[in-house]
């Protein structure tokens, strides 16, 4: 069945330091993707998208890499900083359209 | 832009009591919006799919008639936990999508959750 998983139930890095973020998705009719960061007690706030026509996309300190030939979508945060500790998440449509499916979940630490 | 907010953001209730949570829109309109629910280290997992004017559609497993939904209007979605009971206890969240993207593939935007713990 459709399923989003990530490599790395954990990781920590320290403060400056570049933190990359896995995900591997199964379903290969999926056409887009969310990354979302969740801090302890609140809700998931939207990060960065990407859609399937595109293999790379760029935001403020964050960079998203989708390469569909292994399924596989990876978030990038540029000198991390404390306020980064999260749990991140990636996030994909499938077939099913607006429904999204959610990976386990990556708890990013960042040691001063 | 693109505030979702939810009400309350924690209850305690007695087991057997019904709970009602709300989730709105605050600068869009959302023709769809998303109930989760999210156990302690675990990923979100959908509940239903609540569509303005229409029932909401739900996941397999999931009990239509203890998790009531009604998205009355496009700028608000209501979840009532019946007779609730201490397995019910979760972090429930809601998003909502932007009727205007006029894409399948809307980005959904997250309310802050709330923590219901049934005793």
């Amino acid at each position: 069945g459709e399923s989003v998983g990530l490599h790395l139930p954990t990781l920590s890095v320290q403060e400056g330091d570049n933190s990359i973020i896995n995900c591997a998705y199964s379903n290969s009719a999926s056409d887009y993707f969310i990354w979302y960061k969740q801090e302890s007690g609140k809700g998931p706030q939207f990060i960065i998208d990407i859609r399937s026509n595109m293999d790379k996309r760029q935001g403020q300190r964050v960079t998203v890499l989708l390469n569909k030939t292994v399924k596989h979508l990876s978030l990038q945060i540029a000198a991390t900083q404390p306020g980064d500790s999260a749990v991140y998440f990636c996030a994909e449509n499938g077939s099913s359209g607006s429904r999204l499916t959610f990976g386990e979940g990556t708890q990013l630490t960042v040691n001063p | 832009g693109a505030v979702v907010s939810q009400h309350p953001s924690w209850v305690i209730c007695k087991s057997g009591t019904s709970v009602k949570i709300e989730c709105r829109s605050l600068d869009f309109q959302a023709t769809t919006m998303f109930w989760y629910r999210q156990f302690p280290k675990q990923s979100l997992m959908l509940m239903a799919t609540s569509n303005e004017g229409s029932k909401a559609t739900y996941e397999q497993g999931v009990e239509k008639d203890k998790f009531l939904i009604n998205h009355a209007s496009l700028t608000l979605s209501t979840l009532t936990v019946t007779s609730a009971h201490p397995e019910d206890s979760s972090f429930y969240i809601c998003s909502a999508r932007d009727v205007w993207s006029g894409v399948s593939t809307d980005t959904q935007y997250f309310g802050p959750g709330t923590r219901l713990t049934v005793l």
